[in-house]
Formats: C-alpha cells, sequence, structure tokens
C-alpha cells in the first residue's frame, strides 16, 4: 500500500461542475502539499496546509489531520483547469507523492 | 516558481552515453532536491543538498547516479552510462534556509525531460 493514496485516478468533467480530488495518507506528516502539473510541463505548488482550510479563487483545500485525509475542490470547472493534481505529504524536508489525479474538464 | 530554473527541458541521449541535468534555485534559497518521475509513475524523492554538502541521497540509485550542488554555480544531476529505463522527467525544486518543506512552499523547476535512445 503506497502511503499516499489518491482518488480517483482518472476524473472526467463538464464545464461548470464541482470537482472533488481525495487524497489518504498513512504516515505522520508535518505539511500536506496539493500540486498541478499539465502535460509535459512544469508543477505548480496550489496549497500547503498543516490543518484546516484554505481558499484560492476556485480551489479549496481542507485537511483532516484526525482522519489524514485532504480534498480538493474546484468549483466552476473549466478546461483550463485540465490538468494533473498530485497530492504529497512532507515529513521534515522529504516529500513523498500520491501518483496524481488526471483531470478532464470537456466545454 | 519560474525562479528555479532547469536546463536543459529536454534532453536526447544513446544508451551509454552521460547525461548532465542542471538546476539554478531560487534567489535566496540554498536547499536543492531532485526528484524523479518515471512514466506512469509518481514523482520520487532522489536527493536533498546543501551548498557543498549532499544531505540526504537515500533516492539515488548506488550506481551511475551522482548529484553536487557546488559553491559556485547550479546544481548539477549526473547520470553515467545511461539506459532506457533511466527515460524520466527529472524536477527540481528549492527551498530557503530552513530544511522543512512543512512551513514553507515548494518551489519547482520546469522539468528536464530525459529520453535514453
Amino acid at each position: 500500500k503506497n502511503e499516499v493514496e489518491q482518488s480517483p485516478q482518472n476524473l472526467t468533467a463538464q464545464e461548470g461542475e464541482f470537482i472533488t480530488i481525495n487524497c489518504s495518507y498513512s504516515v505522520g506528516i508535518s505539511a500536506l502539499h496539493w500540486l498541478q502539473q499539465h502535460p509535459g510541463g512544469g508543477i505548480v505548488s496550489l496549497f500547503m496546509l498543516s490543518s484546516g482550510k484554505k481558499k484560492h479563487g476556485r480551489l479549496i483545500a481542507t485537511i483532516n489531520i484526525q482522519e489524514k485525509h485532504s480534498s480538493l475542490h474546484i468549483t466552476a470547472s473549466h478546461p483550463r483547469d485540465s490538468a494533473v493534481y498530485i497530492c504529497a505529504v512532507s515529513s521534515n524536508y522529504k516529500l513523498t507523492f500520491g501518483k496524481g489525479t488526471l483531470l478532464t474538464v470537456n466545454p | 516558481n519560474a525562479g528555479v530554473m532547469q536546463n536543459p527541458r529536454h534532453l536526447v541521449r544513446r544508451r551509454g552515453q552521460e547525461a548532465r541535468l542542471r538546476c539554478s534555485p531560487m534567489k535566496g534559497h540554498s536547499h536543492v532536491y531532485w526528484y524523479r518521475q518515471l512514466p506512469e509513475e509518481g514523482l520520487k524523492f532522489m536527493v536533498y543538498l546543501q551548498k557543498e554538502n549532499i544531505i540526504d541521497e537515500s533516492g539515488m540509485p548506488k550506481e551511475r547516479f551522482s548529484a553536487e550542488f557546488p559553491k559556485e554555480g547550479p546544481s548539477i544531476l549526473r547520470i553515467q552510462q545511461v539506459v532506457r529505463g533511466d527515460s524520466a522527467a527529472y524536477f527540481c525544486a528549492s527551498s530557503p534556509q530552513t530544511a522543512s518543506h512543512s512551513g514553507n512552499t515548494i518551489y519547482f523547476g520546469e522539468g528536464s525531460w530525459l529520453t535514453v535512445v
């Protein structure tokens, strides 16, 4: 079992839909990160969380430390949101990554 | 994150050749991390360096791979005698003076895509 599990692996949505991507982890962490990667592209940090909830534009990230679970929500999804979303947990300097969720938003 | 500069973006090498990937961290960052993303797999930690020191290379294959971060110049990830299985995207990230990612946003480079033919 991987230390960081994401679901779903693939997600297809219609423009405007509300999206949820889930991340569960099995190790002690100091923070959890949500990252975005476009095909063939670099990696962008979206959120860094150690507790509670953060919002940036149409993106919302939550974390439940007791349940070792985090969710990334996208409201009013748009085709430009199509990308791979990666959950990563940090313990001091070392990052452990989930395998990513490929999101496709159709117009 | 445009501040972390990696080059080359794409590199093609024949089996047996050497590949050198370079990473210049963001200004003011003295900690560099290398990660590898194999096709259809997630990112994996390879090595963590500070200036002139390797702090943790536990994720790096024992043979053919080496990394350095000299006092002057970029960090270099070197792969000798490349094989097809080395084909992957190699990402560099940097952080400021503390080693922890817990209090710092991660800044990644654009990645270097190595193809071994």
